[in-house]
């Protein structure tokens, strides 16, 4: 069963582009969040979507935002970007939520760097 | 003060030894404990998660829960080499009543098993 993926693994961008993320989560997980992880920040949580709703959005800026595609595949997308939005972006799925006690299986990440 | 906390470390511990790790929160109302293990370079991987006051175990690896105190354990039995990684505490809290499977996150502690 294929795991969680995440395109492109490592991207490097300039200030003021844009950047946009893939996720595909495990075939039949319908629940996809999004994290930013950085060594000073820790993991922080971006966002998070169920059947193509977002249900959560975490402390950031607008500049951030995502979809969910009807298959589930995800999206995020950075615009104008800053040299602090260099990071790892981890992508999570889940089966489902029903409850607050589902597991979250993690992607390999997005490593973007922005010069 | 953050809503997850633990100790950064690193944690030293000889190859054998059982290995502790804390973590406290700070929100009464979270039900769903995890903790995550990251290999430098790698995602997240879920080590156990733990929903009731007590203990867990699976394999050499123990979870302890105490609403009451609001703290997390994590105990490794015969710490191996391949243990050593950041450690990661992860909260579930409901927002506003509802499922949801954003985390809180901590810091992560480091730790180090010596052959």
């Amino acid at each position: 069963k294929a795991g969680v993926t995440q395109t492109p693994r490592y991207l490097i961008k300039t200030r003021g582009q844009q950047v946009t993320l893939s996720c595909s989560p495990i075939s039949g997980h319908r629940s996809v969040s999004w994290y930013q992880q950085t060594p000073g920040q820790g993991l922080q949580f971006l966002f998070e979507y169920f059947s193509e709703t977002q249900r959560n959005k975490g402390n950031f800026p607008g500049r951030f935002s995502g979809r969910q595609f009807s298959n589930s595949r995800s999206e995020m997308n950075v615009s104008t970007l800053e040299l602090g939005d260099s990071a790892l972006y981890l992508c999570a799925s889940s089966l489902y939520v029903v409850s607050g006690a589902n597991v979250l299986t993690f992607g390999a990440g997005s490593r973007l760097t922005v010069l | 003060q953050k809503e997850v906390e633990q100790n950064s470390g690193p944690l030293s511990v000889p190859e054998g030894a059982i290995a502790s790790l804390n973590c406290t929160y700070s929100d009464r109302v979270s039900q769903s404990f995890f903790w995550y293990r990251q290999y430098s370079g790698k995602s997240p991987e879920l080590i156990m998660s733990i929903y009731s006051n007590g203990d867990k175990e699976d394999g050499r690896f123990t979870a302890q829960l105490n609403k009451a105190s609001q703290y997390v354990s994590l105990l490794i039995r015969d710490s191996q080499p391949s243990d050593s990684a950041t450690y990661l505490c992860a909260v579930n809290i409901p927002l506003g009543g509802g499922a949801t499977n954003k985390l809180i996150f901590g810091t992560g502690t480091l730790l180090a098993v010596q052959p």
